[in-house]
């Protein structure tokens, strides 16, 4: 079974310094990772994504995610957090080598981000 | 484009009432997927489809029915609501079915089963 630990529930941070949402992932085979942003009231939004190749990801907003194999993680970064960037982070797995249909997106419980001016 | 659209966005039911959710999506996308999010636990699978006419369960699907009549359209009904659905609903799509495709969200549907 596929499963996603985001091991802090909330990540304070002063504005200006830089971020870091920590992720690790189970799967049997290799990941699809993902990481989704949501704010207050709203849905998630796609932030990036990693499939294969660099183990760098660059996504929106200025987010990056670094993919490491050995270690299992998945920790998304921003060097210079805004205050605009407080919101739910969400780090989600997929197996690859599972092809049907009903390969589900597993969530982690998500990381509350707060930016403080 | 509007994307993933989701009606309504707030509601309030009784127990033993039933109500469906209307999700919507103008990107021809043949995967969508309906989830709910509870507080520490993420976002859980409820039921999916494939395409038109095609639909399977996920990991919580007990209480609620789907059906995909058209690609755009991925209802999902509350046959008699229970508290324990008290939840925030999520529909979703994607471009085909492979596992590296993005999933793209509606805004969420806030439930309360009173």
């Amino acid at each position: 079974a596929q499963s996603v630990a985001q091991p802090e529930d909330q990540v304070n941070v002063a504005e200006g310094n830089p971020l870091t949402v920590k992720c690790t992932y189970s799967v049997s085979g290799n990941p699809y990772l993902f990481w989704y942003v949501q704010y207050p009231n709203r849905g998630l939004q796609f932030l990036l994504k990693y499939i294969t190749g660099d183990n760098l990801v660059k996504g929106s907003y200025g987010f990056e995610a670094e993919f490491n194999k050995s270690q299992t993680s998945f920790h998304l970064k921003k060097p210079s957090a805004l205050v605009s960037d407080s919101a739910l982070y969400f780090c989600a797995v997929r197996d690859s080598s599972i092809k049907a249909a009903g390969n589900k997106l597993t969530f982690g419980g998500g990381t509350r981000v707060l930016v403080k001016p | 484009n509007a994307g993933v659209t989701q009606t309504p966005k707030f509601q309030v039911l009784k127990t033993g009432q039933s109500m469906t959710l209307q999700c919507a999506q103008d990107m021809n996308h043949e995967y969508m997927s309906w989830y709910r999010q509870d507080p520490g636990m993420g976002l859980r699978l409820i039921h999916y489809s494939v395409g038109a006419g095609i639909t399977d369960q996920g990991e919580v699907p007990n209480g609620y029915n789907v059906s995909r009549s058209t690609t755009e359209d991925f209802p999902l009904r509350l046959l008699s609501a229970a508290p324990s659905q008290t939840s925030v609903y999520f529909c979703a799509s994607s471009y085909g079915v492979s596992s590296g495709n993005t999933i793209y969200f509606g805004e969420g549907s806030w439930l309360t089963v009173v």
